[in-house]
Protein backbone atom coordinates (compact mmCIF):
# COMPACT_ATOMS: atom_id res chain seq x y z
CA UNK A 1 0.00 0.00 0.00
CA UNK A 2 1.17 3.52 -0.08
CA UNK A 3 3.39 4.74 1.97
CA UNK A 4 2.94 8.36 4.26
CA UNK A 5 5.96 9.57 6.65
CA UNK A 6 5.42 12.00 9.17
CA UNK A 7 7.78 13.78 10.53
CA UNK A 8 8.82 14.49 13.56
CA UNK A 9 7.72 11.66 15.87
CA UNK A 10 7.51 13.65 18.83
CA UNK A 11 8.06 17.18 19.59
CA UNK A 12 8.45 19.41 22.87
CA UNK A 13 8.64 22.57 23.19
CA UNK A 14 8.39 25.47 25.06
CA UNK A 15 5.44 27.91 25.26
CA UNK A 16 5.18 30.48 22.56
CA UNK A 17 7.73 28.79 20.17
CA UNK A 18 6.31 27.72 16.84
CA UNK A 19 6.54 24.04 15.67
CA UNK A 20 6.49 22.34 12.30
CA UNK A 21 5.35 18.85 11.46
CA UNK A 22 6.06 17.79 7.86
CA UNK A 23 3.75 14.76 5.95
CA UNK A 24 4.93 13.40 2.83
CA UNK A 25 3.41 10.45 0.64
CA UNK A 26 6.64 8.44 -0.35
CA UNK A 27 5.74 6.20 -2.80
CA UNK A 28 2.31 8.58 -4.75
CA UNK A 29 1.19 11.63 -5.63
CA UNK A 30 -1.33 13.03 -3.24
CA UNK A 31 -3.41 15.98 -4.24
CA UNK A 32 -5.05 16.34 -1.31
CA UNK A 33 -3.89 16.19 2.24
CA UNK A 34 -6.03 16.03 5.39
CA UNK A 35 -4.56 17.40 8.95
CA UNK A 36 -6.14 15.51 12.23
CA UNK A 37 -6.23 16.70 15.46
CA UNK A 38 -6.67 13.92 18.61
CA UNK A 39 -6.82 14.59 21.96
CA UNK A 40 -6.39 11.65 24.61
CA UNK A 41 -9.00 9.06 24.76
CA UNK A 42 -11.08 10.73 21.74
CA UNK A 43 -11.40 10.42 18.16
CA UNK A 44 -9.78 12.15 15.18
CA UNK A 45 -11.17 15.58 14.43
CA UNK A 46 -10.93 16.65 10.97
CA UNK A 47 -8.67 20.31 10.82
CA UNK A 48 -8.18 20.95 7.94
CA UNK A 49 -7.69 19.90 4.01
CA UNK A 50 -4.86 20.58 2.34
CA UNK A 51 -4.85 21.04 -1.86
CA UNK A 52 -1.55 21.44 -3.41
CA UNK A 53 -1.04 24.93 -5.24
CA UNK A 54 -3.61 26.43 -2.74
CA UNK A 55 -4.77 27.52 0.25
CA UNK A 56 -5.86 25.05 2.63
CA UNK A 57 -9.61 24.74 3.71
CA UNK A 58 -10.23 24.73 7.85
CA UNK A 59 -12.95 23.11 9.42
CA UNK A 60 -14.75 25.33 11.89
CA UNK A 61 -13.86 26.57 14.93
CA UNK A 62 -9.76 26.34 13.83
CA UNK A 63 -7.99 29.16 13.71
CA UNK A 64 -5.91 29.46 10.20
CA UNK A 65 -3.39 32.07 11.53
CA UNK A 66 -2.76 29.64 14.28
CA UNK A 67 -2.54 26.05 12.08
CA UNK A 68 -0.63 27.51 8.74
CA UNK A 69 -0.74 24.62 6.16
CA UNK A 70 0.97 24.87 2.96
CA UNK A 71 1.03 21.94 0.36
CA UNK A 72 3.61 23.21 -1.65
CA UNK A 73 4.21 19.99 -3.70
CA UNK A 74 2.58 16.73 -4.91
CA UNK A 75 4.40 15.09 -2.31
CA UNK A 76 4.52 17.02 0.72
CA UNK A 77 2.42 19.06 2.98
CA UNK A 78 3.26 20.92 6.20
CA UNK A 79 1.50 21.81 9.38
CA UNK A 80 2.73 24.64 11.25
CA UNK A 81 1.50 25.51 15.01
CA UNK A 82 2.32 29.29 15.66
CA UNK A 83 2.75 30.41 19.29
CA UNK A 84 2.02 27.20 20.82
CA UNK A 85 0.08 26.90 23.98
CA UNK A 86 -0.05 24.14 26.37
CA UNK A 87 -3.80 23.43 25.25
CA UNK A 88 -2.00 22.40 21.77
CA UNK A 89 -0.48 19.57 23.16
CA UNK A 90 -2.55 16.79 20.69
CA UNK A 91 -1.45 14.07 18.37
CA UNK A 92 -1.53 15.71 15.11
CA UNK A 93 -2.10 13.19 12.42
CA UNK A 94 -1.84 13.63 8.52
CA UNK A 95 -3.66 11.48 5.50
CA UNK A 96 -3.13 11.49 1.86
CA UNK A 97 -5.57 10.55 -0.63
CA UNK A 98 -3.75 8.88 -4.38
CA UNK A 99 -3.83 10.59 -6.54
CA UNK A 100 -5.21 8.39 -9.67
CA UNK A 101 -6.31 5.01 -8.92
CA UNK A 102 -7.71 6.07 -5.73
CA UNK A 103 -9.84 3.07 -3.99
CA UNK A 104 -11.44 5.38 -1.38
CA UNK A 105 -8.55 4.60 0.85
CA UNK A 106 -7.21 7.21 3.29
CA UNK A 107 -3.55 6.73 4.46
CA UNK A 108 -2.02 7.96 7.42
CA UNK A 109 1.17 9.14 8.51
CA UNK A 110 2.69 7.98 11.86
CA UNK A 111 1.43 11.24 13.48
CA UNK A 112 3.15 13.81 15.86
CA UNK A 113 3.29 13.88 18.99
CA UNK A 114 3.30 17.43 20.49
CA UNK A 115 4.06 18.54 24.28
CA UNK A 116 3.83 22.74 24.55
CA UNK A 117 5.36 23.10 28.03
CA UNK B 1 -22.13 17.72 8.37
CA UNK B 2 -22.06 13.65 9.74
CA UNK B 3 -23.16 12.21 12.95
CA UNK B 4 -21.63 8.99 13.70
CA UNK B 5 -22.35 6.63 16.94
CA UNK B 6 -20.65 3.60 18.02
CA UNK B 7 -20.37 2.05 21.67
CA UNK B 8 -17.60 2.96 23.67
CA UNK B 9 -16.34 -0.04 25.18
CA UNK B 10 -16.76 -3.52 24.18
CA UNK B 11 -15.01 -6.60 25.84
CA UNK B 12 -14.74 -9.86 24.37
CA UNK B 13 -12.91 -13.21 25.51
CA UNK B 14 -9.78 -14.36 23.46
CA UNK B 15 -11.10 -16.95 20.40
CA UNK B 16 -14.55 -15.03 20.57
CA UNK B 17 -16.62 -12.94 17.98
CA UNK B 18 -16.92 -9.45 18.32
CA UNK B 19 -19.61 -7.05 16.61
CA UNK B 20 -19.09 -3.60 16.89
CA UNK B 21 -22.12 -1.26 15.11
CA UNK B 22 -21.89 2.02 13.78
CA UNK B 23 -25.11 4.35 12.90
CA UNK B 24 -24.58 7.73 11.19
CA UNK B 25 -26.65 10.69 9.86
CA UNK B 26 -25.14 12.02 7.11
CA UNK B 27 -26.15 14.86 4.55
CA UNK B 28 -23.68 13.06 1.88
CA UNK B 29 -21.94 10.14 1.52
CA UNK B 30 -19.35 8.44 -0.28
CA UNK B 31 -18.22 5.36 1.93
CA UNK B 32 -17.87 3.59 5.26
CA UNK B 33 -14.55 2.83 6.58
CA UNK B 34 -13.18 0.82 9.44
CA UNK B 35 -9.65 1.79 11.42
CA UNK B 36 -7.80 0.11 13.70
CA UNK B 37 -5.72 2.37 16.26
CA UNK B 38 -3.56 1.42 18.51
CA UNK B 39 -2.74 3.25 22.04
CA UNK B 40 -0.38 6.43 20.90
CA UNK B 41 -0.39 4.94 17.22
CA UNK B 42 -1.96 6.41 14.05
CA UNK B 43 -4.71 4.55 12.82
CA UNK B 44 -4.74 1.45 10.06
CA UNK B 45 -6.99 0.92 7.71
CA UNK B 46 -9.34 -1.90 7.85
CA UNK B 47 -12.49 -2.17 5.62
CA UNK B 48 -14.36 -0.11 3.20
CA UNK B 49 -18.00 -0.10 2.12
CA UNK B 50 -19.60 1.60 -0.41
CA UNK B 51 -22.32 -0.51 -1.46
CA UNK B 52 -24.61 -2.35 0.68
CA UNK B 53 -23.63 -6.01 1.69
CA UNK B 54 -20.81 -7.91 3.80
CA UNK B 55 -17.15 -7.35 2.55
CA UNK B 56 -15.40 -10.20 4.17
CA UNK B 57 -11.61 -10.05 4.92
CA UNK B 58 -9.85 -13.06 6.50
CA UNK B 59 -11.27 -12.56 10.63
CA UNK B 60 -12.83 -9.37 9.84
CA UNK B 61 -15.70 -8.73 7.75
CA UNK B 62 -17.60 -5.16 7.45
CA UNK B 63 -21.16 -4.76 6.93
CA UNK B 64 -23.00 -1.47 5.38
CA UNK B 65 -26.84 -0.88 5.23
CA UNK B 66 -27.10 2.77 3.06
CA UNK B 67 -30.86 2.65 3.79
CA UNK B 68 -30.61 1.96 7.46
CA UNK B 69 -27.41 4.35 7.82
CA UNK B 70 -25.90 1.45 9.33
CA UNK B 71 -22.27 -0.40 9.12
CA UNK B 72 -20.98 -3.19 11.77
CA UNK B 73 -17.13 -4.32 12.09
CA UNK B 74 -17.20 -8.16 12.90
CA UNK B 75 -14.20 -9.64 14.77
CA UNK B 76 -13.94 -13.37 14.18
CA UNK B 77 -11.49 -15.59 16.49
CA UNK B 78 -10.58 -12.78 18.55
CA UNK B 79 -6.69 -12.46 19.22
CA UNK B 80 -4.98 -10.53 22.29
CA UNK B 81 -3.38 -8.32 19.96
CA UNK B 82 -6.61 -7.30 18.40
CA UNK B 83 -7.56 -5.03 21.88
CA UNK B 84 -7.39 -1.36 20.53
CA UNK B 85 -9.95 1.17 19.48
CA UNK B 86 -12.09 0.78 16.51
CA UNK B 87 -13.01 4.09 14.20
CA UNK B 88 -15.96 4.45 12.27
CA UNK B 89 -15.31 6.81 9.49
CA UNK B 90 -18.02 8.16 6.78
CA UNK B 91 -16.75 9.97 3.87
CA UNK B 92 -18.38 12.48 1.92
CA UNK B 93 -18.34 13.68 -1.73
CA UNK B 94 -15.32 15.52 -1.04
CA UNK B 95 -13.08 13.20 0.30
CA UNK B 96 -13.58 13.80 3.84
CA UNK B 97 -13.69 11.50 6.63
CA UNK B 98 -15.19 11.83 9.76
CA UNK B 99 -14.95 9.83 12.73
CA UNK B 100 -16.57 8.63 15.32
CA UNK B 101 -15.66 8.32 18.65
CA UNK B 102 -14.52 4.75 18.82
CA UNK B 103 -15.29 1.76 20.58
CA UNK B 104 -12.43 0.57 22.66
CA UNK B 105 -12.30 -3.29 22.45
CA UNK B 106 -10.57 -5.58 25.46
CA UNK B 107 -9.45 -9.46 24.59
CA UNK B 108 -9.01 -11.23 27.75
CA UNK B 109 -7.48 -14.46 28.00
Amino acid sequence: GAVVSQHPSWVICKSGTSVKIECRSLDFQATTMFWYRQFPKQSLMLMATSNEGSKATYEQGVEKDKFLINHASLTLSTLTVTSAHPEDSSFYICSAKVRQGDSGELFFGEGSRLTVL
Amino acid sequence: GQNIDQPTEMTATEGAIVQINCTYQTSGFNGLFWYQQHAGEAPTFLSYNVLDGLEEKGRFSSFLSRSKGYSYLLLKELQMKDSASYLCAVRDGDYKLSFGAGTTVTVRA
